[in-house]
């Protein structure tokens, strides 16, 4: 178990590109979730998937963004059309169901984008 | 609409004194769960503790406890005997199901030696 691993660790990019992020859950966890974090903030979720199904998106989660989760496993959010409002840490978590509500999430270190 | 208040933007603690970091939560539900996570600079959220709505008494890990006063709301994190380590950020949250998250905006820990 080598944790929660996101990839690239950082992003820079010009405004308009497009760009996709992974994340490795931990192996045995079920849920996976994606925040973003701007500076002199907390975390603020954008969406979690059981398995492979995607069952909550937040409405900071535009069309501009999606998000997969093929196989229940690796998750990708890409953002399509950058703008230098999405410069921020994107955060990857994973817990189980049955931790969920009383351990929390093991976090990656997240992938730090810059659009310039 | 849920929310998280931590007030203190930083604090400065003397190496092996104790903290106290504030935290006030606003809802209605009366089912919750309660975090703390710390930010180390490198960017990676690491859980603390946890403490239930209906827990009767306050968590403790370690050298973590949380000060729970559900009557004014408020989930305070303490941490004695500081370490050098314990610099960072951290944040309060809070959580109904585990679904979602809803986090402060943090408090930045400097442990003076």
């Amino acid at each position: 178990d080598t944790g929660v691993s996101q990839d690239p660790r950082h992003k820079i990019t010009k405004r308009g590109q497009n760009v996709t992020f992974r994340c490795d859950p931990i192996s045995e966890h079920n849920r996976l979730y994606w925040y973003r974090q701007t500076l002199g903030q907390g975390p603020e979720f954008l969406t979690y998937f059981q398995n492979e199904a995607q069952l909550e998106k937040s409405r900071l989660l535009s069309d501009r963004f999606s998000a997969e989760r093929p196989k229940g496993s690796f998750s990708t959010l890409e953002i399509q059309r950058t703008e230098q409002g999405d410069s921020a840490m994107y955060l990857c978590a994973s817990t189980n169901t049955r931790q969920a509500a009383s351990y929390g999430y093991t976090f990656g270190s997240g992938t730090r984008l810059t659009v310039v | 609409a849920q929310k998280i208040t931590q007030t203190q933007p930083g604090m400065f603690v003397q190496e092996k004194e104790a903290v106290t970091l504030d935290c006030t939560y606003d809802t209605s539900d009366p089912s919750y769960g309660l975090f703390w996570y710390k930010q180390p600079s490198s960017g990676e959220m690491i859980f603390l503790i946890y403490q239930g709505s209906y827990d009767q008494q306050n968590a403790t890990e370690g050298r973590y406890s949380l000060n729970f006063q559900k009557a004014r709301k408020s989930a305070n994190l303490v941490i004695s005997a500081s370490q050098l380590g314990d610099s960072a950020m951290y944040f309060c949250a809070m959580s109904y199901t585990g679904n979602q998250f809803y986090f402060g905006t943090g408090t930045s820990l400097t442990v003076i030696p």
